[in-house]
């Protein structure tokens, strides 16, 4: 099956203690990005990658690093979580197709919730 | 750069009801337009899309939207509502020939009433 894995699902974490979340996805797409979102706030970019080794800031990197040694993966990396990094996390990817690309689907996981006391 | 903006937060319809929910995108060029749906613990996935050709455009679950270059809109309406469409809703627009980094309106939690 065609899907976007994330893990942990869930994870309650103390301030300073780095953690990682991993985004696997199976259909070999060239775009994945990281989102956060938070109520009201809506769906925020985080990071995005082109493809391998090419990776870029969303609108709020802050905090997160992100790398993509291999086309299929793409881990989020909190180095030293802090309470306002509390949130719903999303990992999502989809073909790059330089003739249409704007066009392309996004395909997500299903969320890694995050909590950081 | 892209901006979309979704009216209400929060959208509270009967079931039976008709939805809408509305979208507006800020571009000179029509962008592509996309609605995701998003069901409780769940990611999102796509309920429909306007890339080209014929302005209404037909999702699953009995959604459907309507570009309007004229009033820069892409609305989501279903004639009638179910329980099951309770969920969150985001608009979504992407550049043509340009970025290809999607912009999400701040999303619409669409309440069915029995």
């Amino acid at each position: 099956e065609a899907q976007v894995t994330q893990n942990p699902r869930y994870l309650i974490t103390v301030t300073g203690k780095k953690l990682t979340v991993t985004c696997s996805q199976n259909m070999n797409h060239e775009y994945m990005s990281w989102y956060r979102q938070d109520p009201g706030l809506g769906l925020r970019q985080i990071y995005y990658s082109m493809n391998v080794e090419v990776t870029d800031k969303g609108d709020v990197p802050e905090g997160y690093k992100v790398s993509r040694k291999e086309k299929r993966n793409f881990p989020l990396i909190l180095e030293s979580p802090s309470p306002n990094q509390t949130s719903l996390y999303f990992c999502a990817s989809s073909l790059w197709a330089l003739q249409s690309s704007g066009a392309n689907v996004l395909t997500f996981g299903a969320g890694s919730r995050l909590t950081v006391l | 750069a892209q901006s979309v903006t979704q009216l209400g937060s929060h959208v509270s319809v009967s079931e039976g009801a008709l939805v809408l929910l509305r979208c507006n995108y800020s571009s000179s060029v029509p962008p592509y337009l996309f609605w995701y749906v998003q069901y409780p613990n769940q990611g999102l996935q796509l309920l429909l899309k306007y890339t080209t050709g014929a302005t209404l455009v037909k999702g699953i679950n009995g959604f459907e939207a309507e570009f309007k270059k004229s009033e820069t809109s892409f609305h989501l309406t279903k004639p009638s509502a179910h329980m099951s469409d309770a969920a969150e809703y985001f608009c979504a627009v992407s550049d043509r020939g340009g970025s290809y980094i999607p912009t999400f309106g701040r999303g619409t939690s669409l309440i069915v009433h029995p």
